[in-house]
């Protein structure tokens, strides 16, 4: 079946520096993907829906400017948290629909993220 | 949360038991699905209920859909101890661009 690969699967980086995380579609090209945050035991958060070639749309409150995503290609995506603090310490995933699968979406496996 | 609600946040039951866990939305969707978590880790899709269909089975799963109440539930059959995981509901809007979750059940089957 499709894949979905995310790397890192943990990083973790000091306060104020940058991480990129990756999601690649591994078999099928990728006109959207979905990023989302976790907490413990909460729900996923929808962050942002990024188009290939086009601007991200985030959702309410959440910074375009902290969240930079990029979606060059059809098979990749790339979410940066810029200036991570302690607090987007999270578990963060993306997910990938299928180009003409519909509503047929895959998940990566997610990315634990740890600022100290 | 972003899209809808579910109900309850936690469920525990015996090996063996029937698992209900229910889910309700706040906008207009084209399908609802269910997926499955386990701790820390990714998620897997279960099943899949478009707008026009009211129950679908796969497996042990039984999934209902009532728009007019804007609401769904997933029942699991004769649980197992490896059913323990949290189990989120995830509404797909009419466009199709928005990708929502519900706030999820855990579910803890004891052997």
């Amino acid at each position: 079946g499709a894949v979905v690969s995310q790397h890192p699967s943990w990083v973790i980086c000091k306060s104020g520096t940058s991480v990129k995380i990756e999601c690649r579609s591994l078999d099928f090209q990728a006109t959207t993907m979905f990023w989302y945050r976790q907490f413990p035991k909460q729900s996923l958060m929808l962050m942002a829906t990024s188009n290939e070639g086009s601007k991200a749309t985030y959702e309410q409150g959440v910074e375009k400017d902290k969240f930079l995503i990029n979606h060059a290609s059809l098979t990749l995506s790339t979410l940066t948290v810029t200036s991570a603090h302690p607090e987007d310490s999270s578990f963060y995933i993306c997910s990938a629909r299928a180009t003409g699968s519909g509503n047929t979406i895959y998940f990566g496996e997610g990315s634990w993220l740890t600022v100290v | 949360s972003q899209q809808g609600e579910e109900d309850p946040q936690a469920l525990s039951i015996q090996e063996g038991e029937n698992a209900t866990m229910n889910c309700s939305y706040k906008t207009s969707i084209n399908n609802l699905q269910w997926y499955r978590q386990n701790s820390g880790r990714g998620l897997v899709h279960l099943i899949l209920i478009r707008s026009n269909e009211r129950e679908k089975h796969s497996g042990r799963l039984r999934v209902t859909l009532d728009t007019s109440k804007k609401s769904s539930s997933l029942l699991i059959t004769a649980s197992r101890a490896a059913d323990t995981a949290s189990y989120f509901c995830a509404t797909v809007t009419n466009t199709g661009n928005q990708f929502y979750f519900g706030t999820g059940t855990s579910l803890t089957v004891i052997p």
